[in-house]
């Protein structure tokens, strides 16, 4: 069954911080894709980024850095330095690419970023 | 600029009203997507749409219709026959129904009273 697991509920970091928010998810395809969105106070949420399954290097864009495992089945997002604008709901999504729709969202994890 | 609209932000109903919210994109994409998210909760697909004229019931369809008569409009409305309509509720578009980034609107927050 697919399935993508978020463990932190909540996680709160002082300003300046590294924080590591994790991802697990659980797919029997071989190809598939995942994502991490941000959700602020505002409601929207904002696409970070996307990975397909056959493509394990690690990303960093400016603060943001995503470390995606197959051997553990995690696509694991860690800010560095920390700011309070990062405070927001933090979703992992998996997408399989055969067979019916797919997508499917963790239930998030709420970053506090504290001054 | 591109992107995907709502309207309107907020939205108050009496009970035993049909009410329609409003999704509009001008990103060319093909797919298009309604949510739902309660307070504290992650997202539920109501319905999704992979092309013009068609669409699918997503994991909580009942008491939701939707329409796809035009590739850049896809109206939600949320029927009497829905018991908890109060949620906010997210529409979002992709270029493509398999392995693509979705791309979400401001959402509409609705409350029944």
């Amino acid at each position: 069954a697919q399935k993508v697991t978020q463990a932190q509920t909540e996680i709160s970091v002082v300003e300046k911080e590294d924080v590591t928010l994790d991802c697990v998810y659980e797919t029997r395809d071989t190809t598939y894709y995942l994502f991490w969105y941000k959700q602020p106070p505002s409601g929207e949420l904002v696409f970070l980024i996307r990975r397909n399954s056959f493509d394990e290097q690690n990303e960093i864009s400016g603060r943001y850095s995503w470390n995606f495992q197959k051997s553990t089945s995690s696509f694991n997002f860690t800010i560095t330095a920390s700011q309070v604008v990062d405070s927001a709901v933090y979703f992992c999504a998996l997408s399989e690419a055969s067979g019916t729709y797919k997508y499917i969202f963790g239930t998030g994890t709420r970053l506090k970023v504290l001054a | 600029d591109g992107g995907i609209t709502q309207s309107p932000k907020y939205l108050f109903r009496k009970e035993g009203q049909n009410v329609t919210l409003s999704c509009e994109q001008n990103l060319n994409h093909d797919a298009m997507y309604w949510y739902r998210q309660d307070p504290g909760q992650g997202l539920r697909l109501i319905y999704y749409s992979q092309i013009v004229n068609d669409f699918q019931k997503g994991d909580i369809a009942e008491g939701y219709s939707v329409s796809r008569e035009k590739k850049e409009s896809f109206p939600l409305t949320v029927t009497s026959a829905q018991k908890n309509p109060t949620a906010f509720y997210l529409c979002a578009s992709s270029r493509d129904i398999m392995g693509y980034e979705q791309y979400f609107g401001p959402g509409t927050r609705l409350t029944v009273t």
